[in-house]
């Protein structure tokens, strides 16, 4: 079974930092890889999506990588600001079966102004 | 932009009511979930839908059930509610194919 895995649990860092949030996978055979923010008591909010093929994506200051023979992906962002505080969770698809996502416990991030 | 809506943002029921939770999705989308998130436990599936009138189990379907009669909505459905279903509950869709799947802003359910 696919194991998701992100570390640290918890970050705080300072307005304007660079920062990076990591995700590993147990089985390198997926089929995507998806980044998703939450904010408490809400829903999540996807970010970006690497298709098993690419290497990374970026959306504004988030870039997001993936190595799929390490079974990593990294989540970068650029010159954090206060409202990036929140909780960001990745998601591995193994295959085309529609229930078959798996998801990280998250990270939750608080950058502080 | 894809849009799923929930019906509820907060709920708060007595043990043994049944509960309706209902999800619309706008873009077509085959796919729709259901998932319950609990502190320390993450997100749990606990029905997918493939198509209208296709159900099928998924981690934790034990307590719930599901309807899907039009493509756009899928609902939750708490036969008797307990106090262990209480959570929040998020619903999800996406299309076939490599496609992101996204998710609505989550009914927090109380059973009391």
């Amino acid at each position: 079974k696919q194991e998701v895995t992100q570390i640290p649990a918890a970050l705080s860092v300072p307005e304007g930092e660079n920062l990076v949030l990591n995700c590993s996978f147990t089985d390198s055979a997926i089929y995507n890889l998806q980044w998703f923010r939450q904010d408490p008591g809400k829903g999540l909010t996807s970010l970006l999506l690497i298709q098993s093929s690419q290497r990374e994506q970026t959306s504004g200051r988030l870039n997001a990588s993936l190595d799929k023979s390490s079974g990593r992906s990294t989540l970068y962002i650029a010159a954090s600001q206060p409202g990036d505080s929140a909780t960001y969770l990745c998601a591995v698809r193994r295959g085309t079966g529609a229930n078959n996502l798996f998801f990280g416990t998250g990270t939750r991030l608080t950058v502080i102004p | 932009d894809v849009k799923v809506t929930q019906s509820s943002r907060y709920l708060v029921k007595r043990t043994g009511e049944k509960v309706f939770l209902e999800c619309v999705q706008d873009m077509d989308h085959e796919n729709m979930f259901w998932y319950r998130q609990d502190p320390g436990l993450g997100l749990r599936l606990i029905y997918f839908s493939y198509d209208v009138k296709m159900k099928e189990k998924g981690d934790i379907p034990e307590g719930y059930s599901v309807s899907r009669e039009k493509k756009e909505r899928f609902s939750l459905i708490l036969e008797s509610a307990s106090t262990n279903q209480t959570s929040m509950y998020l619903c999800a869709s996406r299309g076939q194919g490599r496609n992101e799947q996204f998710f609505g802003p989550g009914t927090r359910l109380t059973v009391l």
